[in-house]
């Protein structure tokens, strides 16, 4: 069964450091898509990265960059630099049968505090 | 390019009655999601809409609907609210492999 599991409900980082947020994710389709959302208190869904099962290279936008390891079925997100400004919830989720459907499912979430 | 908007963005209603719901995609995206978010739940799928035609829907009771228009904007309807209906209601509107969200309409049943 299609599912997303990250298993850091917590984290703290300081200001200007590197943080890693754990996603993995089960599927049984061969194709997939990957995203990260990051959501402020305010609620919203911000677009963070996407990652395509059949790319190769790991997806980057500025200072996130998605680690995609799809022998581990993982697909943990890096944000460099971290800003105050990073302090919110962040999602993983994921599309199947991309063709299809655009259907997500989401994992529990992790939230992200950054210190100064 | 316009992002995607939903109206309103707060709403109170009383147990029993019904609410609906407004999503405005982004200009050319013609699939529009629905999904809901409550703390003990988390973000689960409503349905799908693309082209008019419901194309994927989650796992909720029929009280929940929802329609899609010629100009893709998409409207969502809860009848005889129920306290659990407490929420976030949160539309995406995709193309290709973008699937961008709105703002949200949080929704407080009393």
């Amino acid at each position: 069964a299609q599912k997303i599991t990250q298993t850091q409900p917590g984290m703290f980082v300081q200001e200007k450091e590197a943080v890693t947020l754990d996603c993995t994710y089960d599927t049984s389709d061969q194709s997939y898509g990957l995203f990260w959302y990051k959501q402020p208190s305010s609620g919203e869904m911000i677009f963070l990265i996407y990652q395509g099962s059949y790319d190769e290279q790991n997806a980057t936008e500025g200072r996130y960059s998605l680690n995609f390891q799809k022998a581990r079925k993982s697909a943990n997100l890096v944000i460099s630099a971290s800003q105050l400004g990073d302090s919110a919830m962040y999602f993983c989720a994921m599309r199947e049968g991309m063709d299809s459907s655009y259907k997500l499912i989401f994992g529990s979430g992790t939230r992200l505090l950054v210190r100064p | 390019k316009a992002g995607v908007t939903q109206t309103p963005r707060y709403l109170i209603k009383t147990r029993g009655q019904q609410v609906t719901l407004s999503c405005s995609p982004i200009s050319g995206h013609r699939s529009v999601s629905w999904y809901q978010q409550t703390p003990g739940q988390g973000l689960q799928f409503l349905f799908e809409y693309f082209s008019e035609t419901q194309r994927n829907k989650g796992n909720f009771p029929g009280r929940f609907s929802g329609r899609q228009f010629s100009n893709s904007r998409s409207e969502m309807n809860v009848s005889t609210l129920e306290l659990g209906d407490s929420a976030l209601y949160l539309c995406a509107s995709s193309l290709g492999w973008e699937q961008y969200f709105g703002p949200g309409t949080r929704l407080t049943v009393t």
